[in-house]
């Protein structure tokens, strides 16, 4: 079945530093979707992306769609605490509109203040 | 802002039970989802519903689960007989256009 991993599975950083998940899919996607879930929350969704190569920015937060629709990123640029989190992507394989998220396997974001 | 709902927010039950999670999608939404997330491990698909049927399930979802939307505004997942590894929090999601919607969850402990 398919397989949705991310890497990497804990990252610290200090306040101010720019983070990256990376996200990779066994299968070819529809498109990909990015979830955040803080701490005791559920998954609230950040963006989706479509198109192959395309790259959507959300203030500091930068996110890219590989070529080959396999892979995908996401970028944080100067961390703040608000950023604290389990960031999660989520693979897409459409069928009729029936629109399965297939999760990574999350990245868990703390900052160092 | 239209949310979705799920009640209870925390179940408590023995093995062997059956359990009743419910949800309230947002209203004019038309696909319908059930999630589960063991402790610190990644969201798991269980079952997609739409048009009153269920659409596509995992095989998670087996005989012990089945989901219902009883009237027009809820939308059920039962549990027939509860295992120790059925702990979870289930979330409930429903989706319009491109984005899926997901409910704060219920957190379900079997003992």
């Amino acid at each position: 079945g398919q397989q949705v991993m991310q890497i990497p599975q804990y990252q610290h950083v200090q306040e101010g530093e720019d983070f990256t998940t990376y996200c990779n899919s066994s299968t070819t996607l529809s498109n990909i979707q990015w979830y955040k879930q803080r701490p005791g929350g559920h998954p609230v969704f950040l963006i989706q992306l479509v198109k192959s190569g395309e790259v959507k920015k959300q203030k500091r937060l930068t996110f890219q769609f590989g070529e080959a629709k396999k892979n995908s990123s996401l970028h944080i640029t100067a961390t703040q605490t608000t950023d604290v989190g389990t960031y999660f992507c989520a693979g897409v394989i459409s069928n009729f509109g029936n629109e399965k998220l297939t999760f990574g396997t999350g990245t868990r974001l703390t900052i160092i203040p | 802002e239209p949310e979705v709902t799920q009640t209870p927010s925390h179940q408590v039950t023995q093995m062997g039970q059956e359990v009743i999670l419910r949800c309230v999608p947002i209203s004019n939404h038309l696909y319908f989802y059930w999630y589960r997330q063991i402790l610190g491990q990644k969201v798991e698909f269980l079952v997609s519903f739409y048009n009153n049927e269920i659409s596509e399930k995992s095989e998670i979802f087996d005989d012990q689960f089945s989901v219902e939307r009883p009237d027009g505004s809820n939308f059920t997942l039962k549990i027939r007989s509860t295992k120790l590894e059925d702990s979870a929090m289930y979330f409930c999601a429903s989706y319009m256009r491109y984005e899926q919607f997901f409910g704060p969850g219920t957190r379900l402990t079997v003992l």
